[in-house]
């Protein structure tokens, strides 16, 4: 399976608090992105991290790369109450493919 | 700033009906693109669309789907004949670059409730 995998599941942590999210792959990617979805709305795209780079910051947010490993983590800082949503990573596999094939994803909670 | 919008927002049909989902894109995007998200899963990906015609599919895309690009800017998701596995939110993604290289931006999604 192509499939990226998120881990945890859930994360509730208190505002404030930092949140990492992890997601595993299992073949070689052109380029890892993470999204946001708020419930029952669309995805919001917040970062992209190519196969050639380790690690990218945007804001609160920090994603690391690991190509040996297969795996990538997403890192928000300081979480605010509106940091509540469930995050997916989704990777491009193969160059000129154009589906990203998403993860199960993390719904994170961040209680005030 | 420029967003994907999509119509309908929640469609109710019965088992068997022919459902239109309807999509504009970003004015400026090549890259069309639907997935799904049933209830509580992941997003999948059931095709893409480049230069008039669907570059890519996935094996959810089926005899049942079909797509089209009727204009310069309405792009539209088919399904002929509804099954109750049918129901999910349908989103619309468009994108400057081929989704392998660059950023999908999403519509709100149409929710399909298959009675």
């Amino acid at each position: 399976s192509q499939q990226g995998e998120e881990d945890p599941q859930a994360l509730s942590i208190q505002e404030g608090e930092n949140a990492t999210m992890n997601c595993s792959y299992k073949t070689s990617i052109n380029n890892l992105q993470w999204y946001r979805q708020n419930s029952g709305r669309g995805l919001v795209h917040l970062i992209l991290i190519r196969s050639n780079e380790r690690e990218k910051h945007s804001g609160r947010l920090r994603v690391t790369l690991d190509t040996s490993k297969k795996s990538s983590s997403l890192l928000i800082t300081a979480s605010r109450a509106a940091d509540t949503a469930s995050y997916f990573c989704a990777t491009a596999f193969i160059q000129g493919a154009q589906k990203l094939v998403f993860g199960q994803g993390t719904r994170l909670t961040i209680n005030p | 700033e420029p967003e994907v919008t999509q119509t309908p927002s929640h469609q109710v049909t019965q088992m068997g009906q022919e459902v239109i989902l309807r999509c504009v894109p970003i004015s400026n995007h090549l890259y069309f693109y639907w997935y799904r998200q049933i209830l509580g899963q992941k997003v999948e990906f059931l095709v893409s669309f480049y230069n008039n015609e669907i570059s890519e599919k996935s094996e959810i895309f089926d005899d049942q789907f079909s797509v089209e690009r009727p204009d310069g800017s309405n792009f539209t998701l088919k399904i002929r004949s509804t099954k109750l596995e049918d129901s999910a939110m349908y989103f619309c993604a468009s994108s400057e670059v081929s989704g392998s290289t660059g950023e999908l931006f999403f519509g709100e999604g149409s929710r399909l409730t298959v009675l």
